[in-house]
């Protein structure tokens, strides 16, 4: 069966820092991963999503995600945290069955101070 | 373009009453889903149709129906709600039933009982 596992609920970094919000996954299949969005009383959005391509994937906002398969990893990062990137993230990996049936991660809050 | 909509936004329940959460999307997805969302658990999905006539359960169905008469609508019927099913509730759409994550969310309808 497919999870994902996301370390540290919360991660709190200054304006210009990195970010680094990690992912780990298990799956019984090559797995698509994915990283979502949500900014406060929204729903999700799709930030960038890895099909078996690239193992660096870029995504919206100067967030990019590198597939490592040896570590089960799909950590997201950024190399200069904004103000507006404060938000939850969530990891996703696709479930069994097709469908778009994703398995989502517990989320990570990024708080972004000046 | 609206995209997915939601209603009620909010909504107070007391327990053993049943109420109905619609979902309407505008852009001819055939693969729709309703996911719940709880502090530090990531996002749950409930149940999901891969077109109108045909809808299947999600990781935890219980307590709750769908239907999906049209493309374009996907309501949510809780009967006789439960503390326990408070919570952030999302409807999502697709395209495609490929795993390509590309879902599209609604604002969310938060809801309590009591």
């Amino acid at each position: 069966a497919q999870s994902v596992t996301q370390l540290g609920s919360h991660v709190s970094v200054s304006e210009g820092a990195l970010v680094l919000l990690r992912c780990n996954y298990s799956s019984s299949v090559p797995p698509y991963l994915f990283w979502y969005v949500q900014y406060p009383n929204q729903g999700l959005q799709l930030l960038l999503k890895y099909t078996s391509a690239a193992t660096l994937v870029k995504g919206i906002n100067g967030f990019e995600a590198e597939f490592k398969k040896s570590e089960t990893s799909f950590h997201l990062t950024k190399p200069s945290a904004h103000m507006s990137d404060a938000a939850e993230y969530f990891c996703a990996v696709s479930g069994s069955g097709g469908y778009n049936k994703l398995i989502f991660g517990a989320g990570t809050r990024l708080a972004v101070h000046p | 373009n609206a995209g997915v909509t939601q209603t009620p936004k909010f909504r107070i329940l007391k327990i053993g009453q049943s109420m109905t959460l619609q979902c309407t999307q505008d852009m001819n997805h055939n693969y729709m889903y309703w996911y719940r969302q709880d502090p530090g658990m990531g996002l749950k999905l409930i149940y999901y149709s891969v077109g109108a006539g045909i809808t299947d359960k999600g990781e935890v169905p219980n307590g709750y129906n769908v239907s999906r008469s049209t493309t374009e609508d996907f309501p949510l019927r809780l009967e006789l709600a439960a503390p326990s099913q408070t919570s952030v509730y999302f409807c999502a759409s697709t395209s495609s039933g490929l795993n390509t994550g590309e879902l599209f969310f609604g604002e969310g309808s938060r809801l309590t009982v009591l």
